[in-house]
């Protein structure tokens, strides 16, 4: 089945600098990406969805790039702040293929420190 | 308003004891579905719903039990609670089974002694 690899676990930047967290994946049908913010005792909110025909897509102070070739998605965000401290999970897809069950991969998180 | 409720937010039970997690959603989804996140694995699939009917288990343990009265409630009924079933489950759902966003309820924390 899919595996997805999430890194790094754990990433400290101070406020302004960037942040990149990276997952691969090993299915070649995935097709469906999220990313997905987790502040502390909270749930889960989508930040970003990529589709397989797109390969950037922005948000409001970060980047989602798809590399489908190395099966490689990452997140960037450009000019962190204290408040982007939280979990980041991506999550991964096959869509249609796994028989329409809306069934998500998880990678195993990065938790962000922000610091002021 | 959390449009996903899961009940409770915090329990403690005792190793070989039974727990019943609530959930209830309220944004019209045909969907639902559990996910598990405990210390030591990623957030994990658990099943998948659709109208009131599962699609998918990828539970090996028949100790979780899903339990759908009304399409929009999925609850999960633990049997023969383990320490290793301490995680917290997260509720959710969709529009739909096809590709789409699942919104995610605020998790039940499990704590087994």
């Amino acid at each position: 089945g899919e595996q997805v690899e999430q890194r790094p676990p754990h990433l400290s930047v101070r406020e302004g600098d960037s942040a990149v967290i990276t997952c691969t994946y090993t299915d070649p049908n995935s097709y469906y990406f999220f990313w997905y913010k987790q502040e502390p005792g909270a749930s889960l909110q989508l930040l970003m969805k990529v589709f397989s025909s797109t390969e950037i897509n922005e948000g409001q102070g970060f980047t989602v790039l798809l590399n489908k070739k190395d099966k490689r998605l990452s997140l960037n965000l450009t000019a962190a702040h204290p408040g982007d401290s939280a979990a980041y999970f991506c999550a991964v897809s096959a869509g249609f293929a796994t028989g329409g069950n809306n069934k998500l991969t998880f990678g195993q998180g990065t938790v962000l420190s922000v610091i002021p | 308003d959390p449009k996903i409720i899961q009940k409770p937010k915090y329990l403690v039970a005792v190793t070989g004891s039974e727990k019943i997690l609530i959930c209830e959603q309220y944004l019209g989804h045909n969907a639902m579905y559990w996910y598990r996140q405990s210390a030591k694995k990623p957030l994990e699939f658990m099943f998948s719903y659709s109208y009131q009917k599962l699609m998918d288990n990828q539970t090996a343990s028949s100790r979780f039990q899903p339990q759908s009265s009304k399409k929009n409630h999925l609850d999960l009924q633990i049997t023969a609670l383990k320490p290793d079933d301490s995680a917290t489950y997260f509720c959710a759902s969709s529009p739909g089974t096809g590709i789409g966003q699942l919104y995610f309820g605020e998790g039940s924390k499990l704590t087994v002694l």
